[in-house]
């Protein structure tokens, strides 16, 4: 059971945009900066958002991250058959130890 | 760029113990005094999981849940982290990953993962 909560998927078609959120409490996301992620099918993750909305170098702008109170939400906008993956959200909890999200698949239609 | 690799044993027999190391190129733990070098685990198609982090200082921290069963420890002269998990069973079954971790626990980059099995 995560501790932060993420719709298991989301579906659009291409163009298209979608958004991904990512529910916890105060002892984490209410507290803490979020971080993204991108798993592509049998890779690593790769680091999408940190800090809530920054992007690393390299990540285009058509994923963004923002937070409001205990909730965090990843957009993507154009949506291309490449961005297909799962996606997870991650934070650190009061409890001294860090925490993803459930994870989220992203199916282009 | 930096590079994190996983290395260690695929196959560990109930009850054993899991030991894995991340070498890392590309730079230099001992400089990168602000980040942590970082264990995370997925296990066969399931989500992330955190172990734990340690820092070039050797301070570390370790999800609650693994604590009495874990060591990560760090080796500066050899640009490598440590991960011994004991007492092992099925359900530690998973891709352990290693990666940096960044002043407010972002983790990037990302090893390519090694599966470890448990299994008699």
């Amino acid at each position: 059971q995560s501790v932060l909560t993420q719709p298991p998927s989301v579906s659009a078609a291409p163009g298209q945009r979608v958004t991904i959120s990512c529910s916890g409490g105060g002892s984490n996301i209410g507290n803490n900066n979020v971080s993204w992620y991108q798993q592509l099918p049998g890779t690593a993750p790769k680091l999408l958002i940190y800090d809530n909305s920054q992007r690393p170098s390299g990540i285009p702008d058509r994923f963004s991250g923002s937070k409001s109170g205990t909730s965090a939400t990843l957009g993507i906008t154009g949506l291309q058959t490449g961005d297909e993956a799962d996606y997870y959200c991650g934070t650190w909890d009061s409890n001294l130890r860090g925490v993803f999200g459930s994870g989220t698949t992203v199916t282009v239609l | 760029q930096l590079q994190l690799q996983e290395s260690g044993s695929g196959l560990v027999k109930p009850s054993q113990t899991l030991s894995l190391t991340c070498s890392v190129s590309g730079g230099s733990i001992s400089s990168s005094v602000s980040h942590s070098w970082t264990w995370i685990r997925q296990p066969p198609g399931k989500g992330l999981e955190w172990i734990g982090y340690i820092y070039h200082t050797g301070n570390s921290y370790y999800n609650p849940s693994l604590d009495s069963r874990l060591t990560i420890s760090i080796d500066t002269s050899k640009n490598q982290f440590s991960l011994k998990l004991r007492s092992v069973t099925a359900a530690d079954t998973a891709v352990y990953y290693c990666a940096r971790g960044g002043t407010s626990d972002w983790f990037d980059p990302w090893g390519q993962g090694t599966l470890v099995t448990v299994s008699p």
